[in-house]
């Protein structure tokens, strides 16, 4: 099983609608969670981290439920520039003692947003 | 805004061949990370260096691989007999601390693209 579960999509939505991602992990130790931004053949960007109480950035909420192991991220009003790939991203502890900061990706979900 | 840089953008090499591939992380940060994408397919962990050591390695990461920080501002990544399946992104990122508290994260340079012949 992968260690961080994503619908790879494509979700193809028109301008203006509220798309959903859902992510799992399946490592109940993992710490840490985040949802990346990469567009085609560049760098993940940081979007925002998620926290238990569940954050909101703008049209961008997420929310994390530890019980279930699951990663939500909604995205109200899309626009077309948030056309890009969306990874779900956790960070663990190491064989259960220290942290080392890795991350662990998500296979990513892609988002094309249609006028 | 600070940010990482890596250098070269592309690199292609044939196999065999050794390749260093060259990051400046942020300037205040702690924390230097290796990670790679072979093209269609997830990001994936290389290697975590903190204290001028390996703190954390993958499978991936084999004797083929190494890392160094050269001086106070390079963390380089050496290939040193490349192969096909070397072929793929190799992002360089960085940290303050291991983002564990809120506002900690992983800051990513933008690639290099190696190709192995």
């Amino acid at each position: 099983r992968k260690e961080v579960e994503q619908d790879p999509g494509p979700f193809n939505v028109p301008e203006g609608a509220t798309v959903a991602f859902n992510c799992t992990y399946s490592n109940s130790a993992s710490q840490s969670f985040f949802w990346y931004r990469q567009d085609c053949r560049k760098e993940p960007k940081l979007l925002m981290s998620v926290y238990s109480s569940g954050n909101e950035d703008g049209r961008f909420t997420a929310q994390l439920n530890r019980a279930s192991q699951y990663i939500s991220l909604l995205i109200r009003d899309s626009k077309l520039s948030d056309s890009a790939t969306y990874l779900c991203v956790v960070n663990r502890r190491w064989d259960g003692s220290s942290n080392t900061g890795k991350l662990i990706f998500g296979q990513g979900t892609t988002l094309q947003v249609k006028p | 805004e600070p940010e990482v840089t890596q250098t070269p953008s592309h690199q292609v090499t044939q196999m065999g061949q050794e390749v260093i591939l060259r990051c400046v992380p942020i300037s205040n940060h702690l924390y230097f990370y290796w990670y790679r994408q072979i093209l269609g397919q997830k990001v994936e962990f290389l290697v975590s260096f903190y204290n001028n050591e390996i703190s954390e390695k993958s499978e991936i990461f084999d004797d083929q691989f190494s890392v160094e920080r050269p001086d106070g501002s390079n963390f380089t990544l050496k290939i040193r007999s490349t192969k096909l399946e070397d072929s793929a992104m190799y992002f360089c990122a960085s940290s303050e601390a291991l983002g564990l508290q809120i506002g900690e994260t992983q800051y990513f340079g933008p690639g290099t693209r190696l190709l192995v012949l």
